[in-house]
């Protein structure tokens, strides 16, 4: 069955620190790996899409990187900011069907 | 340009009512999807549509029906509530590369 595990399942830093957050996927074959920040009573918002060949994207202080080998992405947050609290989401779509395969989030709190 | 709208953003039901979830999008996407999320769960696809007048089942579509009469607008229907269908039920349009979300409809089933 294709899953996406994230971890840690919640976080809590210090305003300004940076954190990572971590992405495992059993989804094969593979098409493209997306990361998605949810406020709190919001809608997920995209942050990045990487595809097969992509190891890294950046979009402001979030860099993701890949490893489609060991099947493995990873969200690095830079210099936390209060707006930062959220649930970071992994998703992950196959190279067949219209399905997309959501992990359950972590929960970061960045604290001032 | 609103993006993908939900109404209602909250509903309370009694089990064995009915209801209808209305998702519109502006933006002329063929692609539209009807997901909820439960705590500790990833969001889970319960039908989709590829196209005007044309829907199919997802991962969790038991006790849900759906109907796309017209682009922009997918509806999401509950013929006899369930306690079980307490989430909160998210609305998606995309286009290649890009899932665009509505903000959500918080449904409790008592």
């Amino acid at each position: 069955k294709n899953q996406v595990e994230q971890s840690p399942q919640s976080l809590i830093i210090l305003e300004g620190k940076n954190c990572t957050l971590q992405c495992n996927y059993t989804v094969s074959p593979f098409s493209n790996l997306r990361w998605y920040k949810q406020d709190t009573g919001r809608g997920p918002v995209s942050l990045t899409i990487m595809t097969f060949s992509e190891n890294t994207k950046s979009n402001g202080r979030y860099t993701a990187t890949l490893d489609a080998d060991t099947k493995q992405s990873s969200l690095h947050i830079t210099a936390s900011q209060l707006s930062d609290s959220a649930s970071y989401i992994c998703v992950v779509r196959g190279v067949y069907g219209q399905n997309f395969v959501f992990g359950p989030g972590t929960r970061l709190s960045v604290l001032p | 340009n609103a993006g993908v709208t939900q109404t209602p953003k909250f509903r309370v039901l009694k089990t064995g009512q009915s209801m209808t979830l209305l998702c519109a999008q502006d933006m002329n996407h063929e692609y539209m999807y009807w997901y909820r999320q439960d705590p500790g769960m990833g969001l889970r696809l319960i039908h989709y549509s590829v196209g005007e007048g044309t829907t199919a089942k997802g991962e969790v579509p038991d006790g849900y029906n759906v109907s796309r009469l017209k682009k922009q607008n997918f509806l999401l229907g509950l013929e006899s509530a369930a306690p079980s269908q307490t989430s909160v039920y998210f609305c998606a349009s995309r286009v290649p590369g890009e899932l665009f979300f509505g903000e959500g409809s918080r449904l409790t089933v008592l």
